[in-house]
Protein backbone atom coordinates (compact mmCIF):
# COMPACT_ATOMS: atom_id res chain seq x y z
CA UNK A 1 0.00 0.00 0.00
CA UNK A 2 1.11 3.66 0.25
CA UNK A 3 3.03 5.19 2.72
CA UNK A 4 2.78 8.72 3.19
CA UNK A 5 5.13 10.56 5.41
CA UNK A 6 4.72 14.65 6.49
CA UNK A 7 7.78 16.63 8.21
CA UNK A 8 8.32 18.24 10.55
CA UNK A 9 5.73 17.45 12.93
CA UNK A 10 5.96 20.98 14.92
CA UNK A 11 7.13 24.51 13.03
CA UNK A 12 7.37 28.11 14.28
CA UNK A 13 7.46 31.00 12.81
CA UNK A 14 7.00 34.47 12.84
CA UNK A 15 4.10 36.08 11.76
CA UNK A 16 4.88 37.50 8.12
CA UNK A 17 7.70 34.84 7.54
CA UNK A 18 6.99 31.25 5.56
CA UNK A 19 6.15 28.05 6.58
CA UNK A 20 7.14 25.00 4.06
CA UNK A 21 5.88 21.36 5.23
CA UNK A 22 6.90 18.30 3.03
CA UNK A 23 5.28 15.31 1.95
CA UNK A 24 6.76 12.00 0.41
CA UNK A 25 4.92 9.13 -0.28
CA UNK A 26 5.70 5.73 -1.89
CA UNK A 27 3.17 4.62 -4.76
CA UNK A 28 4.43 6.07 -8.39
CA UNK A 29 0.52 5.15 -8.82
CA UNK A 30 -0.67 8.11 -6.64
CA UNK A 31 -2.09 11.00 -8.89
CA UNK A 32 -4.08 13.45 -5.91
CA UNK A 33 -2.64 15.21 -2.83
CA UNK A 34 -5.05 17.15 -1.10
CA UNK A 35 -4.09 19.22 2.11
CA UNK A 36 -6.31 19.85 4.84
CA UNK A 37 -6.01 22.42 7.69
CA UNK A 38 -7.65 21.33 10.97
CA UNK A 39 -7.63 23.98 13.65
CA UNK A 40 -8.46 23.59 17.21
CA UNK A 41 -11.69 21.52 17.92
CA UNK A 42 -12.73 21.91 14.30
CA UNK A 43 -13.02 19.23 11.42
CA UNK A 44 -10.60 19.18 9.16
CA UNK A 45 -10.71 21.17 5.79
CA UNK A 46 -9.60 21.30 2.73
CA UNK A 47 -7.01 24.44 1.75
CA UNK A 48 -5.60 23.23 -1.68
CA UNK A 49 -4.79 20.32 -3.60
CA UNK A 50 -3.21 19.01 -6.86
CA UNK A 51 -2.92 16.61 -9.53
CA UNK A 52 0.20 14.40 -10.76
CA UNK A 53 -0.64 16.50 -14.23
CA UNK A 54 0.05 19.86 -12.65
CA UNK A 55 4.02 20.64 -10.97
CA UNK A 56 2.58 23.70 -9.29
CA UNK A 57 -0.71 25.63 -7.94
CA UNK A 58 -1.15 28.55 -6.32
CA UNK A 59 -4.41 30.17 -4.35
CA UNK A 60 -3.11 33.34 -2.99
CA UNK A 61 -0.70 33.08 0.24
CA UNK A 62 -0.61 29.00 -0.08
CA UNK A 63 0.95 27.11 -2.90
CA UNK A 64 1.58 23.14 -3.43
CA UNK A 65 4.21 21.73 -5.20
CA UNK A 66 4.67 18.09 -6.69
CA UNK A 67 7.87 16.39 -7.61
CA UNK A 68 6.58 13.23 -9.30
CA UNK A 69 10.27 11.91 -10.35
CA UNK A 70 11.26 11.94 -6.66
CA UNK A 71 7.69 11.20 -5.13
CA UNK A 72 7.21 14.23 -2.52
CA UNK A 73 4.99 17.12 -2.53
CA UNK A 74 4.77 20.30 -0.23
CA UNK A 75 3.05 23.25 1.22
CA UNK A 76 4.03 26.19 1.18
CA UNK A 77 2.40 29.10 3.25
CA UNK A 78 3.92 33.06 2.60
CA UNK A 79 3.19 36.15 5.01
CA UNK A 80 1.79 33.47 7.92
CA UNK A 81 -0.81 35.41 10.18
CA UNK A 82 -2.02 33.87 13.61
CA UNK A 83 -5.43 32.73 12.08
CA UNK A 84 -2.67 29.93 10.27
CA UNK A 85 -1.85 28.36 13.23
CA UNK A 86 -3.65 24.97 13.19
CA UNK A 87 -2.50 21.05 12.17
CA UNK A 88 -1.76 20.75 8.64
CA UNK A 89 -1.93 17.48 7.03
CA UNK A 90 -0.91 16.03 3.78
CA UNK A 91 -2.68 13.37 1.88
CA UNK A 92 -2.51 10.72 -1.51
CA UNK A 93 -4.88 8.71 -3.33
CA UNK A 94 -4.27 6.75 -6.53
CA UNK A 95 -8.31 7.58 -7.62
CA UNK A 96 -9.02 4.18 -5.61
CA UNK A 97 -11.01 4.32 -2.62
CA UNK A 98 -8.45 5.13 -0.08
CA UNK A 99 -6.42 8.41 1.02
CA UNK A 100 -3.79 8.17 2.79
CA UNK A 101 -2.74 10.52 5.33
CA UNK A 102 0.82 12.00 6.67
CA UNK A 103 1.06 12.80 10.22
CA UNK A 104 0.23 16.41 10.25
CA UNK A 105 2.32 18.83 11.60
CA UNK A 106 1.13 21.67 13.95
CA UNK A 107 1.89 25.12 12.95
CA UNK A 108 2.54 27.84 15.23
CA UNK A 109 2.58 31.25 14.08
CA UNK A 110 3.70 33.21 16.50
CA UNK A 111 2.87 37.26 16.44
CA UNK B 1 -27.35 23.37 1.99
CA UNK B 2 -25.27 20.29 1.04
CA UNK B 3 -23.40 18.87 4.13
CA UNK B 4 -22.25 15.85 5.67
CA UNK B 5 -23.76 15.96 9.75
CA UNK B 6 -22.82 14.12 12.80
CA UNK B 7 -24.31 12.56 15.75
CA UNK B 8 -24.31 12.96 18.38
CA UNK B 9 -21.56 15.84 19.01
CA UNK B 10 -20.32 14.57 22.47
CA UNK B 11 -21.00 11.22 23.57
CA UNK B 12 -20.32 9.56 27.22
CA UNK B 13 -20.85 5.99 28.30
CA UNK B 14 -20.16 3.38 30.38
CA UNK B 15 -17.79 0.35 29.43
CA UNK B 16 -19.98 -2.88 27.46
CA UNK B 17 -22.45 -0.39 25.97
CA UNK B 18 -23.62 -0.57 22.60
CA UNK B 19 -23.77 2.26 20.79
CA UNK B 20 -24.00 3.44 17.19
CA UNK B 21 -22.92 7.07 15.84
CA UNK B 22 -24.43 8.14 13.24
CA UNK B 23 -23.17 10.01 9.67
CA UNK B 24 -25.44 11.25 6.94
CA UNK B 25 -24.26 13.70 3.52
CA UNK B 26 -26.78 15.49 0.96
CA UNK B 27 -24.11 15.64 -1.24
CA UNK B 28 -25.28 11.87 -3.17
CA UNK B 29 -21.48 11.15 -2.47
CA UNK B 30 -20.51 7.52 -3.05
CA UNK B 31 -17.25 7.11 -1.46
CA UNK B 32 -18.33 7.26 2.59
CA UNK B 33 -15.33 6.83 5.02
CA UNK B 34 -14.94 6.96 9.42
CA UNK B 35 -11.55 7.98 10.64
CA UNK B 36 -10.63 7.97 14.46
CA UNK B 37 -8.67 10.65 15.54
CA UNK B 38 -7.27 11.79 19.24
CA UNK B 39 -6.77 15.59 19.41
CA UNK B 40 -4.47 16.98 16.62
CA UNK B 41 -3.16 13.72 15.72
CA UNK B 42 -2.84 11.64 13.31
CA UNK B 43 -5.99 10.34 11.39
CA UNK B 44 -6.72 6.73 11.55
CA UNK B 45 -9.41 4.53 8.62
CA UNK B 46 -11.59 2.23 10.67
CA UNK B 47 -13.93 1.98 7.89
CA UNK B 48 -14.93 2.66 4.28
CA UNK B 49 -17.74 2.33 1.60
CA UNK B 50 -17.75 2.96 -1.93
CA UNK B 51 -21.29 2.73 -2.65
CA UNK B 52 -24.62 1.04 -0.72
CA UNK B 53 -23.82 -2.17 0.31
CA UNK B 54 -20.14 -1.99 -0.03
CA UNK B 55 -17.83 -1.79 3.14
CA UNK B 56 -14.15 -2.49 3.47
CA UNK B 57 -12.06 -2.60 6.67
CA UNK B 58 -9.20 -0.27 7.39
CA UNK B 59 -6.62 -0.70 9.99
CA UNK B 60 -9.00 0.04 13.28
CA UNK B 61 -11.96 -2.15 12.28
CA UNK B 62 -11.95 -4.77 14.28
CA UNK B 63 -14.10 -3.55 17.29
CA UNK B 64 -16.56 -1.74 15.13
CA UNK B 65 -19.25 -2.29 12.46
CA UNK B 66 -20.75 -0.60 9.22
CA UNK B 67 -23.45 -0.71 7.44
CA UNK B 68 -24.57 0.98 4.02
CA UNK B 69 -27.97 0.88 2.96
CA UNK B 70 -28.82 4.35 1.69
CA UNK B 71 -26.11 6.67 -0.17
CA UNK B 72 -26.35 8.87 2.64
CA UNK B 73 -26.23 7.24 5.46
CA UNK B 74 -22.84 5.51 7.03
CA UNK B 75 -23.50 4.66 10.78
CA UNK B 76 -20.67 2.86 12.59
CA UNK B 77 -21.36 0.88 15.43
CA UNK B 78 -19.44 -0.32 18.57
CA UNK B 79 -20.61 -3.48 20.37
CA UNK B 80 -18.66 -3.35 23.29
CA UNK B 81 -17.25 -0.19 24.18
CA UNK B 82 -13.72 0.04 26.23
CA UNK B 83 -12.00 2.83 27.64
CA UNK B 84 -9.69 2.55 25.05
CA UNK B 85 -12.22 4.14 22.34
CA UNK B 86 -12.41 7.24 24.06
CA UNK B 87 -11.45 9.61 21.04
CA UNK B 88 -13.28 11.78 18.50
CA UNK B 89 -14.79 10.11 15.38
CA UNK B 90 -14.50 11.88 12.15
CA UNK B 91 -16.93 10.75 9.51
CA UNK B 92 -16.47 12.07 5.71
CA UNK B 93 -17.36 11.75 2.15
CA UNK B 94 -15.87 12.61 -1.41
CA UNK B 95 -17.10 12.19 -5.18
CA UNK B 96 -14.61 10.21 -6.07
CA UNK B 97 -10.79 8.97 -5.20
CA UNK B 98 -9.92 11.89 -7.25
CA UNK B 99 -11.96 14.56 -5.45
CA UNK B 100 -11.69 16.30 -2.14
CA UNK B 101 -13.01 14.67 0.88
CA UNK B 102 -15.58 16.68 2.99
CA UNK B 103 -15.48 16.09 7.14
CA UNK B 104 -18.06 16.18 9.53
CA UNK B 105 -17.61 18.31 12.65
CA UNK B 106 -17.47 14.55 14.28
CA UNK B 107 -18.17 12.70 17.31
CA UNK B 108 -16.12 13.16 20.69
CA UNK B 109 -16.97 10.05 22.46
CA UNK B 110 -15.67 9.35 26.38
CA UNK B 111 -15.87 5.59 27.37
CA UNK B 112 -15.67 5.48 31.31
Amino acid sequence: GENVEQHPSTLSVQEGDSAVIKCTYSDSASNYFPWYKQELGKRPQLIIDIRSNVGEKKDQRIAVTLNKTAKHFSLHITETQPEDSAVYFCAASKGGNQFYFGTGTSLTVIP
Amino acid sequence: EADIYQTPRYLVIGTGKKITLECSQTMGHDKMYWYQQDPGMELHLIHYSYGVNSTEKGDLSSESTVSRIRTEHFPLTLESARPSHTSQYLCASSESGNSPLHFGNGTRLTVT
